[in-house]
């Protein structure tokens, strides 16, 4: 079955510090997500984003955060000055299509750890 | 606002055994329910949907079974093996705030022992 795929799988970075998340979601998907769980918390919603431009976004995601998709294939997240609160697991998804009942597939998440 | 609240765990259970993983919400409209399950090293897969009440969702021998008057989606295996174990994720989306985003609820280990 096609997956969504997330590199690193752990980043390590120092407080200040940007940092790019990236996801290759499945090839014929036109909606992509960025969630992310703080350990021991829920997982939140943090974007959707659908033909070159975001289409949801929750309170979590503020000026601090930016997605794109530079290439047709790779969908990245970033965050521009890391700090201590945004360790978290990070995990891309995708959908064919929009829809609350729509299924998404998730990659395996990346660890984010800001020292 | 919308919310999922799922029972903590690690549930431990041996080979066979009967389990139920509580879920219960909050949802202003009308929501579609679902729980994903994420294996370890892999990422969330959807195990099962209901999208109105009374609605059974199945997979795999898992069940849910949307009841609107008690606001719960518990998901429940007559017989667990040492396969199952994984993270299982109480998830809704509510058409009737217009947000198509998942809410997810914490998320319940489940740990089958042989």
């Amino acid at each position: 079955e096609p997956e969504v795929t997330q590199t690193p799988s752990h980043q390590v970075t120092q407080m200040g510090q940007e940092v790019i998340l990236r996801c290759v979601p499945i090839s014929n998907h036109l909606y992509f997500y960025w969630y992310r769980q703080i350990l021991g918390q829920k997982v939140e919603f943090l974007v959707s984003f659908y033909n070159n431009e975001i289409s949801e976004k929750s309170e979590i995601f503020d000026d601090q955060f930016s997605v794109e998709r530079p290439d047709g294939s790779n969908f990245t997240l970033k965050i521009r000055s890391t700090k201590l609160e945004d360790s978290a697991m990070y995990f891309c998804a995708s959908s064919e299509a929009e829809g609350t009942n729509e299924k998404l597939f998730f990659g395996s998440g990346t660890q984010l750890s800001v020292l | 606002g919308d919310s999922v609240t799922q029972m903590e765990g690690p549930v431990t259970l041996s080979e066979e055994a009967f389990l139920t993983i509580n879920c219960t919400y909050t949802a202003t409209g009308y929501p579609s329910l679902f729980w994903y399950v994420q294996y370890p090293g892999e990422g969330l897969q959807l195990l099962l949907k209901a999208t109105k009440a009374d609605d059974k969702g199945s997979n795999k021998g898992f069940e849910a079974t949307y009841r609107k008057e008690t606001t719960s989606f518990h998901l429940e295996k007559g017989s667990v093996q040492v396969s199952d174990s994984a993270v299982y994720f109480c998830a809704l989306s509510d058409r009737g705030t217009g947000r198509r985003a998942l809410t997810f609820g914490s998320g319940t280990r489940l740990q089958v022992q042989p």
